[in-house]
């Protein structure tokens, strides 16, 4: 078991940049999560996948975000058109079905 | 909605000495899980302890235990004898039993721990 995992950990990028995250899930977990934390804060839950299908989306997940996890496996998350407030750290967890969440390290996001 | 409330942002112990941290949730649901995770610095969230709402027994891991009050939606976590490497901020979380998916986070308690 080697836990949840994001690549990257940490990228810095221009205001109106795309880019993307990925995470590997603990094998065998069918949940996938996606949360965004800010310094101070507590995660914010943006969306989730049993196995390939994204079940629950959040308001804070508007248009230029997206999120796939196409083989019930991996999953990435994607933000198109950066905005300085997107500046956050990216968590990913993983679940077996109902059961406790599993984090990963995160992804920290800078936007210049 | 559900909301969770951590009213102390910040919290000290004295190495080897007794820590409890607050937890206020708002819910209309009856059955529910709540947990509290730990953050290092720099370091990823992990698993402290899980209660299960329906459990009328408080949870306990080793060092770490809750005083679960339903009907007051309280849910507070004991830390008994304190390491420094206890050290961390420390979140508490609710979710619904019916919608598993999301978890709602507290703000989170800063402790430190005095050697």
């Amino acid at each position: 078991d080697t836990g949840v995992s994001q690549d990257p950990r940490h990228k810095i990028t221009k205001r109106g940049q795309n880019v993307t995250f990925r995470c590997d899930p603990i094998s065998e977990h069918n949940r996938l999560y996606w949360y965004r934390q800010t310094l101070g804060q507590g995660p914010e839950f943006l969306t989730y996948f049993q196995n390939e299908a994204q079940l629950e989306k959040s308001r804070l997940l508007s248009d230029r975000f997206s999120a796939e996890r196409p083989k019930g496996s991996f999953s990435t998350l994607e933000i198109q058109r950066t905005e300085q407030g997107d500046s956050a750290m990216y968590l990913c967890a993983s679940s077996l079905t109902t059961d406790t969440q599993y984090f990963g390290p995160g992804t920290r996001l800078t936007v210049l | 909605a559900q909301t969770v409330t951590q009213s102390q942002p910040e919290m000290s112990v004295q190495e080897a000495e007794t820590v409890t941290l607050s937890c206020t949730y708002d819910t209309s649901e009856s059955d529910y899980y709540l947990f509290w995770y730990k953050q290092p610095p720099s370091r990823q969230m992990i698993l402290v302890i899980r209660q299960e709402a329906y459990k009328q027994q408080n949870a306990t891991e080793n060092r770490f235990s809750v005083n679960f009050q339903k009907a007051a939606k309280s849910f507070s976590l004991k830390i008994s004898d304190s390491q420094l490497g206890d050290a961390a901020m420390y979140f508490c979380a609710y979710r619904s039993a019916a919608n598993a998916g999301k978890s709602t986070f507290g703000d989170g308690t800063t402790l430190t721990v005095k050697p």
